[in-house]
């Protein structure tokens, strides 16, 4: 089974600045695929950024990166230039190969002004 | 983007009553849809994957005599919590990846169900 370890229960960061959130994973397979999900207060989920385990190129969408270590099982994701509407849950997910995803336990970002 | 609607958004029942909760996909068809259940402040937790057409497939530990799965077309999925308790009581979340859409493995989700029993 694979597990999703997201080890920042909570981060803070001010507007305009950069953060990243950790990610580690741990599976037996070669080929699958990482994502992550914003939930703001809401509570609906929001895809953010997506990667594909055979792609070595790391994923950018806007503000938005991952840098992705395979031999590490590493997936964090950095957020530059922090805005107010980015605080919200973050969470890392694993696509297996059902294609069911399994989140780790989150962390909470808050944009301080 | 892909749209799925969650209905309703929340619900209050009594216990020992049913609830159902409908999942659809309104501008795609969705070959498979998952049911996920989330605690307060917890991560989202599979509680099963619903093809269309077929019997629904359960995690382990979720009862599914409980929690009944019907995916009965392509835009459709519902999840029914029979004879809910206050156990029950949760944030019931569904997603839905587009036909053909497995090489990018993209799912969509609905906004949840807010389910309280009393």
């Amino acid at each position: 089974a694979q597990t999703v370890t997201q080890s920042q229960p909570e981060m803070s960061v001010q507007e305009a600045e950069t953060v990243t959130l950790s990610c580690t994973y741990d599976t037996s397979e070669s080929n699958y695929y990482l994502f992550w999900y914003k939930q703001p207060p809401s509570r609906q989920m929001i895809l953010v950024i997506r990667q594909e385990a055979y792609k070595q190129q790391n994923a950018t969408e806007n503000r938005f990166s991952v840098n992705f270590q395979k031999a590490a099982k590493s997936f964090s994701l950095k957020i530059s230039d922090s805005q107010l509407g980015d605080t919200a849950m973050y969470f890392c997910a694993f696509m297996n190969s059902g294609y069911a995803l399994n989140f780790g336990k989150g962390t909470s970002l808050l944009v301080t002004p | 983007g892909a749209v799925v609607s969650q209905h309703p958004s929340r619900v209050i029942c009594k216990s020992g009553t049913s609830v159902k909760i409908e999942c659809r996909s309104l501008d795609f068809q969705a070959t498979t849809m998952f049911w996920y259940r989330q605690f307060p402040k917890q991560s989202l937790m599979l509680m099963a994957t619903s093809n269309e057409g077929s019997k629904a497939t359960y995690e382990q530990g979720v009862e599914k005599d409980k929690f009944l799965i019907n995916h009965a077309s392509l835009t459709l999925s519902t999840l029914t919590v029979t004879s809910a308790h206050p156990e029950d009581s949760s944030f019931y979340i569904c997603s839905a990846s587009p036909q053909g859409s497995f090489a990018k493995n993209i799912q969509y989700f609905g906004a949840g169900t807010r389910l309280s029993v009393l």
